[in-house]
């Protein structure tokens, strides 16, 4: 158990709508990174929050967005959703702002868009 | 942008070495990263080289040359249990982390 904590675990949705997917990370670090993974992909990165601010972002699309709040978890809403969004996604956290030594991910959650 | 390659699969014996190779190009460095993922579940941090050489912890080992943009995750005394997929992820200048496609290792009996 690595500390991270992802909900839902898993959510079926159809196309066109918009889901929350939420993350709290291990207590004490401040840096919450969230990556997709989906099958014909590797982990790819979409963006970090560092004490509630945007720190670096990577290939997200423009229908996600993403924020932290003053307790430190995170959300990651995906909107106008279609089959490619399919996919697992993973939170982590890490302890600094630079994605530092480690980072911790959390179970994910399982997208399935129908 | 990043390129980071590694083999797509590799088959070894229970009680075997396997050595996993990794090579990048990217725009700076700063440190190169293994994760291990089983099926379905979250990647798990194993060993991160930032200098030259080799990093052993345990049963895994991680060699870093910077100079060649080339590093290896060596798995000594495989077991059942190491079947998994090997993630090759490299920190660059803007400190983000970019992963590989994966290898994923298949041990037998």
């Amino acid at each position: 158990d690595s500390g991270v904590t992802q909900t839902p675990k898993h959510l079926i949705t159809a196309t066109g709508q918009r889901v929350t997917l939420r993350c709290s990370p291990r207590s004490g670090d401040l840096s919450v990174y969230w990556y997709q993974q989906s099958l014909d992909q590797g982990l790819q990165f979409l963006i970090q929050y560092y004490n509630g601010e945007e720190r670096a972002k990577g290939n997200i699309l423009e229908r996600f967005s993403a924020q932290q709040f003053p307790d430190l978890h995170s959300e990651l809403n995906l909107s106008s959703l279609e089959l490619g969004d399919s996919a697992l996604y993973f939170c982590a956290s890490s302890s600094s702002g630079e994605s530092s030594y480690e980072q911790y991910f959390g179970p994910g959650t399982r997208l399935t868009v129908t | 942008g990043q390129n980071i390659d590694q083999p797509t699969e590799m088959t070894a014996t229970e009680g075997a070495i396997v050595q996993i190779n990794c090579t990048y190009q990217t725009s700076g460095f700063n440190g190169l990263f293994w994760y291990q993922q089983h099926a379905g579940e979250a990647p798990t941090f194993l060993s991160y080289n930032v200098l030259d050489g080799l990093e052993e912890k345990g049963r895994f080992s991680s060699f870093l040359s910077r100079s060649k943009g080339y590093s290896y995750l060596l798995l000594k005394e495989l077991q059942m249990k190491d079947s998994a997929s090997y993630l090759c992820a490299v920190r660059g200048d803007d400190y983000k982390l970019s992963f590989g496609a994966g290898t994923t290792v298949t041990v037998r009996a």
